[in-house]
């Protein structure tokens, strides 16, 4: 069954350095999503991508975050200047359709900032 | 943002006797409902969803129940196996791209 990957599965990073979270979705999907959960807490969503361009951002996904999809392939995130409170797991997902289609998730990244 | 909410945080459930679990929530321009597991250090799996013109949705041994006019997802999964044993989520949308999240199910299947 096809699948959403994700690399690196942890990424260990000095506070104020960048880093870029990378996802393989399932190869025909269109609509792309990043969330995180922070230990403890629910997965809340960030961001949505759709036709090369943001669809939807939550108030999380702040100048600090960008997306693109560089190639037919490869969809990232990327944290400008990391902090803190930026430690979390990450899941990128993919799904066919933008609405009542289930949404596919990756297994993760763990993000730790030091 | 409490839209979603499951207020049991774990279960624990006999092998071969039902599952539920439950989720209330509170905007009512929710359309789109689903059900998602979780594994240790993996991803949330897809398991069953159900859009608000319906009342039930049945995919084997999982069932999702909708009350609207009580706000309130149940997902049944009978008979109950030890590999359900896992950390379920719901989550709902209103026609955008985002999902909501509750907090989590704890479920543990006693062999």
């Amino acid at each position: 069954e096809p699948e959403v990957t994700q690399t690196p599965s942890h990424q260990v990073t000095q506070m104020g350095q960048e880093v870029i979270l990378r996802c393989v979705p399932i190869s025909n999907h269109l609509y792309f999503y990043w969330y995180r959960q922070i230990l403890g807490q629910k997965v809340e969503f960030l961001v949505s991508f759709y036709n090369n361009e943001i669809s939807e951002k939550s108030e999380i996904f702040d100048d600090q975050f960008s997306v693109e999809r560089p190639d037919g392939s490869n969809f990232t995130l990327k944290i400008r200047s990391t902090k803190l409170e930026d430690s979390a797991m990450y899941f990128c997902a993919s799904a066919l359709t933008g609405s009542n289609q289930p949404q596919h998730f990756g297994d993760g990244t763990r993000l730790s900032i030091l | 943002d409490q839209q979603v909410k499951q207020n049991s945080p774990s279960l624990s459930v006999q092998e071969g006797r039902i599952s539920i679990l439950n989720c209330d929530y509170t905007n009512s321009m929710f359309d789109y409902f689903l059900w998602y597991k979780k594994y240790p250090a993996e991803g949330p799996t897809f398991l069953i969803s159900i859009s608000s013109i319906k009342d039930k949705n049945e995919d084997g041994r999982f069932t999702v129940f909708l009350n609207k006019s009580a706000k309130h997802l149940s997902l049944h999964i009978v008979p109950s196996q030890p590999g359900d044993s896992a950390v379920y989520f719901c989550a709902a949308s209103e026609g955008t791209y985002k999902y909501i999240f509750g907090t989590g199910t704890r479920l543990k299947v006693l062999a």
